[in-house]
C-alpha cells in the first residue's frame, strides 16, 4: 500500500453547498491526482499537481479548486455542489509524472 | 481527445474458464498500464507494458502490447474468483502525459 487515505468516505450534501475532499499521504511522492469516476466514463482527470503549490487542471476540471500547501496534503473543493459532481472521487500518486499510479480507497459524495 | 475503448464492458464466466478482454483506440501510445479494481476500493496497478508487440505474462494473467502500440489485451487463464473485479487500460502519450483510461471491463467469476 502506498499510505494514501482519503476524507470524507461517504459523504451526502445539498445542491449549493461547498464541499472538501481531503487526501493525505505519508509516502512524500511529488505527484498528486484527483479523479472522478462515473459509470460510462471510467476515470477522468480532475486536477493534478506536481508539487506543493504547483498545480494544473484535468479534463474535467470545471466547478472545482484544488489546493496543495504541503507535500502529505492534497486537497479538492466543490465551491457550490451540483448534482452533476455526485460521482466516486479518488486520489492517487505517483513518483513520476503520470507513471505508475497508486490510487487511494476513494470518496462517495451524492448531491442531492 | 484520445480513447481508449474497452470490450466486453461486461463477462460472466465460470470458474476455470479462459478469457481475453481487449483495448482499443486509433491513437499511439507509449504505455499502457493494466489496473485491477474491486468493489469500494480504488484501481491497483497489474503491469505496464512500453514497448510495441511486448507481452509480460502475471501468473495467470497475460498482457500483450499490440505492435503499433494502439490496442493491448489481457488474456486470463483458468479464472478463478479472486478475479473478479474491474479491468482497466490507461494509455500514455510520453513522458509526463497524462493517462487516459478506458471505460472498463466489468468481470465475475462464478463457482
Amino acid at each position: 500500500d502506498a499510505g494514501i487515505t482519503q476524507s470524507p468516505r461517504h459523504k451526502v450534501t445539498e445542491t449549493g453547498t461547498p464541499v472538501t475532499l481531503r487526501c493525505h499521504q505519508t509516502e512524500n511522492h511529488r505527484y498528486m491526482y484527483w479523479y472522478r469516476q462515473d459509470p460510462g466514463h471510467g476515470l477522468r482527470l480532475i486536477h493534478y499537481s506536481y508539487g506543493v503549490k504547483d498545480t494544473d487542471k484535468g479534463e474535467v476540471s470545471d466547478g472545482y479548486s484544488v489546493s496543495r500547501s504541503k507535500t502529505e496534503d492534497f486537497l479538492l473543493t466543490l465551491e457550490s455542489a451540483t448534482s452533476s459532481q455526485t460521482s466516486v472521487y479518488f486520489c492517487a500518486l505517483s513518483g513520476r509524472a503520470f507513471e505508475t499510479q497508486y490510487f487511494g480507497p476513494g470518496t462517495r459524495l451524492l448531491v442531492l | 481527445t484520445q480513447l481508449l475503448e474497452q470490450s466486453p464492458q461486461f463477462l460472466s464466466i465460470q470458474e476455470g474458464e479462459n478469457l481475453t478482454v481487449y483495448c482499443n483506440s486509433s491513437s499511439v501510445f507509449s504505455s499502457l498500464q493494466w489496473y485491477r479494481q474491486e468493489p469500494g476500493e480504488g484501481p491497483v496497478l497489474l503491469v505496464t507494458v512500453v514497448t510495441g508487440g511486448e507481452v509480460k505474462k502475471l501468473k495467470r494473467l497475460t498482457f500483450q502490447f499490440g505492435d503499433a502500440r494502439k490496442d493491448s489485451s489481457l488474456h486470463i487463464t483458468a479464472a478463478q474468483p479472486g478475479d473478479t473485479g474491474l479491468y482497466l487500460c490507461a494509455g500514455g502519450a510520453g513522458t509526463a502525459s497524462k493517462l487516459t483510461f478506458g471505460t472498463g471491463t466489468r468481470l465475475q467469476v462464478t463457482l
